[in-house]
């Protein structure tokens, strides 16, 4: 039983570069979610989709951010014209919408360093 | 809206100590609630969660938490500490479709020996 799976684990970019990160959920689950955590903080949400469909990104930081999930399987996460501003942890979570709660399972994130 | 707060950005005990972190919420609407754990460099664990069912709620590594209504607190506890308690704990909320995860600033917490 493989859990989320996240890739690169690890980016460095220089400002105003592109970036996308990729993101594998737990197989079964339907639901997956971008989170966003900054040092010291708790995670941020940024948005979800269900299959392939984003339900909710009103909460994306920009409209340099955009997120894809385009067979409902794996998602990629885009920033565009990176700034450093930008350098966080950024989580990926997935989990099924069977049952009465749908427990989210977090992967172990990308850490996006912007110079 | 919901929102978390958890006093005491960091909390140190000694090994074998009572553990209390605290967690405040504020929901509209019957909130779900979580404890999770997060040690150096990697994702999140869940530690245990309240779904409406039991108000003490167990989960692993000996933590337990209590949903009080009335002062809007689940705070988690663990009667005595072990040195591999050590790392970052999150409380967060979500409504009822779970569609997202509102989280607290975090508590560090340190174990001596």
């Amino acid at each position: 039983d493989t859990g989320v799976s996240q890739d690169p684990r690890h980016k460095i970019t220089k400002r105003g570069q592109n970036v996308t990160f990729r993101c594998d959920p737990i197989s079964e689950h339907n639901r997956l979610y971008w989170y966003r955590q900054t040092l010291g903080q708790g995670p941020e949400f940024l948005t979800y989709f269900q299959n392939e469909a984003q339900l909710e990104k009103s909460r994306l930081l920009s409209n340099r951010f955009s997120a894809e999930r385009p067979k409902g399987s794996f998602s990629t996460l885009e920033i565009q014209r990176t700034e450093q501003g930008d350098s966080a942890m950024y989580l990926c979570a997935s989990s099924s919408s069977d049952g009465s709660y749908n427990e989210q399972f977090f992967g172990p994130g990308t850490r996006l360093t912007v110079l | 809206a919901q929102s978390v707060t958890q006093l005491g950005s960091h909390v140190s005990v000694s090994e074998g100590a009572l553990v209390l972190l605290r967690c405040n919420y504020s929901s509209s609407v019957p909130p779900y609630l979580f404890w999770y754990v997060q040690y150096p460099n990697q994702g999140l664990q869940l530690l245990l969660k309240y779904t409406s069912a039991a108000t003490l709620v167990k989960g692993i590594n000996g933590f337990e938490a209590e949903f009080k209504k009335s002062e809007t607190s689940f705070h988690l506890t663990k009667p005595s500490a072990h040195m591999s308690d050590a790392a970052e704990y999150f409380c967060a909320v979500s409504d009822l479709w779970a569609n997202m995860l509102t989280f607290g600033g975090g508590t560090r917490l340190m174990v001596k020996p």
